[in-house]
């Protein structure tokens, strides 16, 4: 089993429809959650760190269940730039872990 | 810099051929790390240091990889004998913090490795 399962899509959505990703982890004593935005032949970067509280910034919501060992995305209002490959990651010793990513489509 | 560089941009090798890719951190960042991205997948762990400390190498694929951060600041990832099956984007990270706990990652563009 991976460390990190994603479902691939990819999702393909209309401007203005919410979309929302899951990530299951595998490692129980797993630090700290993230998601990642990978743009197509472009560096990860940070879109958001996850806590067990919940934390949004603008249109996007994270969520951690530890009990369950998965993390969401919510995305409200689709852009055609948030298209992109969206990448869960967890922390656990000195490696921050990735999964294989998914990839989502926002058509006008 | 303002950002984690990455050299070269590109690189195709032939099959059996050594490569060194450059990570040049953001400056202050004691945390430096490879990955490895295929086609479609997500980037994989290879390697970590601590300044000039490689703290933990368990992701290196073979002996034929190795890195080093002889100054703790820039890094070198070389590929002996390389195969096709190296090829692969090589990602440089930085971090400002130490180990994992809240590490967020600033990532070089890259080196696009092509083993013909």
């Amino acid at each position: 089993r991976k460390e990190v399962e994603q479902d691939p899509g990819p999702f393909n959505v209309p401007e203005g429809a919410t979309v929302a990703f899951n990530c299951t982890y595998s490692n129980s004593a797993s630090q700290s959650f993230f998601w990642y935005r990978q743009d197509c032949r472009k560096e990860p970067k940070l879109l958001m760190s996850v806590y067990s509280s919940g934390n949004e910034d603008g249109r996007f919501t994270a969520q951690l269940n530890r009990a369950s060992q998965y993390i969401s995305l919510l995305i409200r209002d689709s852009k055609l730039s948030d298209s992109a490959t969206y990448l869960c990651a967890y922390t656990g010793g000195f490696k921050t872990i990735f999964g294989a990513g998914t990839r989502l489509f926002v058509k006008a | 810099g303002a950002g984690v560089s990455q050299s070269p941009r590109y690189k195709v090798a032939k099959r059996g051929q050594d490569v060194a890719l450059r990570c040049d951190p953001i400056s202050g960042h004691v945390s430096l790390f490879w990955y490895q991205q295929a086609l479609g997948q997500g980037p994989e762990f290879l390697t970590y240091f601590q300044n000039e400390a490689q703290l933990d190498k368990s992701g290196l694929p073979s002996d034929r990889f190795f890195a080093e951060r002889p100054e703790g600041s820039v890094s070198t990832l070389k590929i002996q004998r390389t195969q096709q099956e190296d090829s692969a984007v090589y990602l440089c990270a930085s971090s400002l913090m130490i180990g994992a706990g809240a590490n967020v990652l600033t990532f070089g563009a890259g080196s696009r490795l092509t083993v013909l």
